[in-house]
């Protein structure tokens, strides 16, 4: 079945770096986009980024844009979200979500950035 | 990057009917489609249509959704305790190549 393993999380302080990683397993990795999606403390869910199925194309979200950069290891099957210039607003569960439909869900990486 | 408009709760009595809405644009809802996804305390979400209408392989069919224009619906028919979570909708934005999640609906069981 569709699994997927989040790691990564940690506590930072702000303007420091972190490395997210999603191991994938239980299908063809490049058949799907993968995206990252994240959840703050007790709020809603917000879109973070997507790599496209073959891996060409990269999208962020304005808050996120110019500080993360989304990537994969397709010999890994792996997915990676690099975080540069942490702010405590990046706080939050990341969650891989597989395909635009959101159709399978990891069960998060915690990352908190604090002083 | 905007998001879609849900109402923030929805409080309906067991074993009735609770209908949800999301409200996009021409460029997200009304173009792509949504989907709906049920987000109980502690766990991640889990998908239970997309497309706007398609019910994933073992979700119950007490859930349905719909979509006209710039809106989609989720429909709950028999509400158990258990049906008691956040609900939210996605799509993607053809025009700004995000996606966009909605605000969120928690749904309360009476």
């Amino acid at each position: 079945q569709v699994k997927l393993v989040e790691s990564g999380g940690g506590l930072v302080q702000p303007g420091a770096s972190l490395r997210l990683a999603c191991a994938a397993s239980g299908y063809t990795f490049t058949s799907f986009p993968l995206h990252w999606v994240r959840q703050a403390p007790g709020k809603g869910l917000e879109w973070v980024a997507v790599l496209s199925y073959d891996g060409r194309n990269k999208f962020y979200a304005d808050s996120v844009q110019g500080r993360f950069t989304i990537s994969r290891d397709t010999s890994k099957n792996t997915l990676y979200l690099q975080m540069n210039s942490l702010r405590p607003e990046d706080t939050g569960l990341y969650y891989c979500v597989r395909d635009t439909d959101f159709d399978h869900w990891g069960q998060g990486t915690l990352v908190t950035v604090s002083s | 990057q905007a998001g879609l408009t849900q109402p923030p709760s929805v409080s309906v009595g067991l074993g009735q009917t609770a209908t949800l809405t999301c409200t996009g644009s021409s460029r997200n809802v009304g173009d792509q489609g949504a989907s709906w996804l049920q987000q109980r305390p502690g766990h991640p979400p889990k998908l239970l249509s997309f497309r706007s209408t398609t019910r994933p392989s073992g979700i119950s069919e007490r859930f349905s959704a719909s979509r006209s224009g710039n809106t989609v619906s989720l429909t709950i028919t028999g509400l158990q305790p258990e049906d008691e979570a956040d609900y939210y909708c996605s799509a993607w934005d053809s025009s700004l190549s995000v996606s966009v999640f909605g605000t969120g609906t928690k749904v309360i069981v009476l």
